[in-house]
């Protein structure tokens, strides 16, 4: 059983920095691509960034290139997800995702709120 | 980037009776070199992370109930659910993974009528 549990999110003022952490078991962590998927309140779900299984290839939503970046520790089975210069419109619920090769196996995803 | 377009964007069907969700690509997700369909369906209950309920566009994962079924290749695609339970009533979203960035349809809310 896939088990990803989120960590590190909260309030945080614009223009300040926050960093996601989600640890995992049930992928085989370390030989797994994961993810971010974001869901604004009410809204739909927006995938955020990819690392793989390694860390050498990371891909980024346009919307977040430049201010996030996603790395991953396999000795911890962590990957961490580094937001900076956040805006009103990243508040959120972040998921983190283990890719298997038929989709996505989800956290329970946590908030991130960014508000004066 | 690919669009997803799913239609509707709700529907009320009676307990018992089949709810059909349709996805539309704006390209094809279906690669040629094994033919799959890089297509997958999900399904998020109020308060929890999304599910995966189908994946190549139409195979049940384990637990998956039979009721849920999936068609289509290429570009068009449905999820249908033969006959309504209570226990399905979600927001249901079709997602491709041909290509970064991976992108979803806007969901499908499923109600009871």
């Amino acid at each position: 059983e896939v088990q990803l549990v989120e960590s590190g999110g909260g309030l945080v003022q614009p223009g300040g920095s926050l960093r996601l952490s989600c640890v995992g078991s049930g992928c085989t962590f370390s030989g797994y691509w994961m993810h971010w998927v974001r869901q604004a309140p009410g809204k739909g779900l927006v995938w955020v960034s990819r690392i793989d299984s390694v860390g050498g290839t990371r891909s980024y939503a346009d919307s977040v290139k430049g201010r996030f970046t996603i790395s991953r520790d396999n000795a911890k089975d962590t990957v961490f997800l580094l937001m900076s210069s956040l805006r009103a419109d990243d508040t959120a619920v972040y998921y983190c995702a283990c890719e298997a090769p038929t989709g996505l196996f989800w956290g329970q995803g946590i908030h991130v709120t960014v508000s004066s | 980037d690919i669009v997803m377009t799913q239609s509707p964007d709700s529907l009320a069907v009676s307990l018992g009776e089949r709810a059909t969700i349709n996805c539309k690509s704006s390209r094809n997700v279906l690669y040629s070199s094994n033919n799959k369909n890089y297509l997958a369906w999900y399904q998020q209950k109020p308060g929890q992370p999304p599910q995966l309920v189908l994946s190549w566009a139409s195979i049940r994962e384990s637990g998956v109930p039979d009721r849920f079924s999936g068609s289509g290749s290429g570009t068009d695609f449905t999820l249908t659910i033969s006959s309504l339970q209570a226990e399905d009533v979600a927001v249901y979203y079709c997602q491709q993974h041909y290509t970064t960035p991976w992108t979803f349809g806007q969901g499908t809310k499923v109600e009871i009528k």
